[in-house]
């Protein structure tokens, strides 16, 4: 069994830029989400994807985007990146059924915005 | 709107103490609870699930309670040690398996 892997780990970016991060989900598990983790706080909810269709959003503007792909694995898209937008962007996988399965994270992908 | 506080933020202990994490929410209206550890710069390692109907988890040296009444979760981590050293989070799902509302975590350090 796999676990989430994320790509890349560590990405520099220059503020106005547009990033692509990658997340594979671990195997069997038919929901992903999103999370953004700045430096000393808990991470904030961006959205989630369920069967490839976007099923639940946080207080994220809309120049935060992602796709899901037929495997299950997702993309999370950041348009006109600003200096804020720094901060560890983790993913998370888990089954959508009522037997209550828990998140698994990925190691998550470091963004840094100059 | 689900709001989770820890408390306290940062704690240190001697090596083989038993401590309590403290975790609570405003909410009731959850799927699960869930506690994770997570090293400096590292992703979150789930330590215990425990889904809206149970009361408690244990695995190894630890063991999770839940009181929804209360709005309160508890972490406690028997005969600590010097690898325990973390940050620990609770985070509790919304009621439609949704998204979850993360705490900002304790800090634990161990000290030989």
């Amino acid at each position: 069994e796999t676990g989430v892997t994320q790509s890349p780990t560590h990405l520099i970016k220059t503020r106005g830029q547009q990033v692509t991060l990658r997340c594979s989900s671990q195997s069997g598990h038919n929901t992903v989400s999103w999370y953004q983790q700045a430096l000393g706080q808990g991470p904030q909810f961006i959205f989630q994807y369920y069967r490839e269709e976007e099923n639940g959003r946080g207080n994220f503007p809309p120049r935060f985007s992602g796709l899901q792909f037929p495997n299950y694995s997702s993309e999370l898209n950041v348009n006109a990146l600003e200096l804020d937008d720094s901060a560890l962007y983790l993913c998370a996988s888990s089954l959508y059924t009522g037997s209550g399965y828990g998140y698994t994270f990925g190691s998550g992908t470091r963004l840094t915005v100059v | 709107k689900q709001e989770v506080t820890q408390i306290p933020a940062a704690l240190s202990v001697p090596e083989g103490e038993n401590l309590v994490l403290n975790c609570s929410f405003t909410d009731s209206a959850i799927y699960n609870l869930q506690w994770f550890r997570q090293d400096p710069g590292k992703g979150l390692t789930s330590l215990l699930l425990i889904q809206s109907s149970q009361r408690e988890q244990t695995s190894g040296r630890l063991n999770a309670s839940l009181d929804k009444s209360s709005g309160r979760s508890t972490l406690y981590i028997a005969a600590s040690q010097p690898g325990d050293s973390a940050t620990y989070l609770c985070a509790m799902r919304d009621a439609n398996a949704g998204k979850s509302t993360f705490g900002d975590g304790t800090t634990l350090t161990v000290k030989p």
